[in-house]
This record gives structure tokens, sequence and C-alpha cells, in this order.
């Protein structure tokens, strides 16, 4: 079993599209991420809920809303996308309560906007 | 200021050789961790190692062990007898306490190549 799912695996879509990226983690984790990838490989936080609430929301542009139904999930859904949108994006979870606590992340959606 | 610096952006080694990838991090938290992972060419963020700031001694999984210096705040990652299948980046990471737990900031990894 996967412990962290994220689908689609990859998605190329036109400038200007609404995706979604679904995210599920059976873990049993109270808290999930969305990270970002760039082309140079840097890896950045954008997201992070803990037990369903909105703890960082980095200065991301307000066309990516996560959605977390529950605990287990926690979708990214891109509007109007934009061709600097294109990289790779990581769901992640793990439990928060101390800092040594593992990140566990998903296989990643490569994302390719043109 | 950056949170985590990774000071090589490649290096090559002999396999069967050992190898040591530097990682630098910046924090006034008395309580944190630090990680390193490995994304091979596939792409996936495989974890490797764990060291918190309290532990007193070196964490060691296997071939990997993390050569920490508080002091110098350093978290360098050894990779013992080296082999083709980790030729990868590694990211080294750091989760802090407090409001700071829940991300891990990324220094801006390190390209291994194990030559034949």
């Amino acid at each position: 079993d996967t412990a962290v799912s994220q689908t689609p695996k990859y998605l190329v879509t036109q400038m200007g599209n609404d995706k979604s990226i679904k995210c599920e983690q059976n873990l049993g984790h109270d808290t999930m991420y969305w990270y970002k990838q760039d082309s140079k490989k840097f890896l950045k936080i954008m997201f992070s809920y803990n037990n369903k609430e909105l703890i960082i929301n980095e200065t991301v542009p307000n066309r990516f809303s996560p959605k977390s139904p529950d605990k287990a999930h926690l979708n990214l859904h891109i509007n109007s996308l934009e061709l600097g949108d294109s990289a790779v994006y990581f769901c992640a979870s793990s439990q928060v309560d101390l800092a040594g606590n593992t990140i566990y992340f998903g296989e990643g959606s490569w994302l390719t906007v043109v | 200021a950056q949170k985590i610096t990774q000071t090589q952006p490649g290096m090559f080694v002999q396999e069967k050789e050992a190898v040591t990838l530097d990682c630098t991090y910046d924090t006034s938290d008395p309580s944190y961790g630090l990680f390193w992972y490995k994304q091979p060419s596939s792409g996936e963020m495989i974890f490797l190692i764990y060291q918190g700031s309290y532990d007193q001694q070196n964490a060691t999984e296997g071939r990997y062990s993390l050569n920490f210096q508080k002091a110098r705040k350093s978290a360098n990652l050894v990779i013992s007898a080296s082999q083709l299948g980790d030729s990868a980046m590694y990211f080294c990471a750091m989760r802090e306490s407090g409001a700071g737990s829940y991300q891990l900031t990324f220094g801006k990894g390190t390209k291994l190549s194990v030559i034949p």
C-alpha cells in the first residue's frame, strides 16, 4: 500500500485551463503539505494543513486553492494555469507534534503547461 | 538568510568509495530535526536519515550516517561503499519546533554521480 498517493502523476494542459491534483495518505497523520519543485530542483512549501485547517500559505497566487475534505486528503486546485506553473508538485504528510517526525512524500505530479 | 545551505551542486564518487555531502543550517530554535532525502531520476523523494538536535550520537541507517556537529551547525551525510544506484539528488532539510514544525525547509540539493 502506498503511504502517500497523488494523482495524476503526469499532466499536460493548455494555458488558461483549470486542473486538480488529488492526494491521499493512509498513515493516520494529522498534517498534510503541498510542495512545489521548480526546474532547478528547489523544493518550496506551498501549503500546510493540520487537521483540515490551513496553517501555512506561502506566497502562492490565489489561483492555487487547496482543499482538505478530511485529515487523509489534501487536494490542490489550480485555476487559469500559466506557463510558470509548470513544475513537479509533491504532496506530503506527517505527525506534527515533534520536530523529529518524518515527513513522507508522494511520488510527485509532473505538471506541464503549454 | 538561507536556513539550509548545501554548497556542492554536484559531486562525483568512485563506486565502492565513501562520499560526504555537506549541509549547514541556521536556526535559533533549540529543538529541531535534520533530515536527508534522496531523489533519484525517477523523481520520488525518499527519506534516508534523521538527526534530532538533542541526540547525543550521530544517526546511522545502513550505509548512511550523519556527521552532526551542533556547534558548527553542520549535518553532513556520509554514504559508505557507494553504489551505482546512489546516483541521485540529495536534499538536506530542517524542521523546527513550534510554528516551524509545520514545514520542512530544504537546501538546494547536491547531485551525486557514482562512477563505475
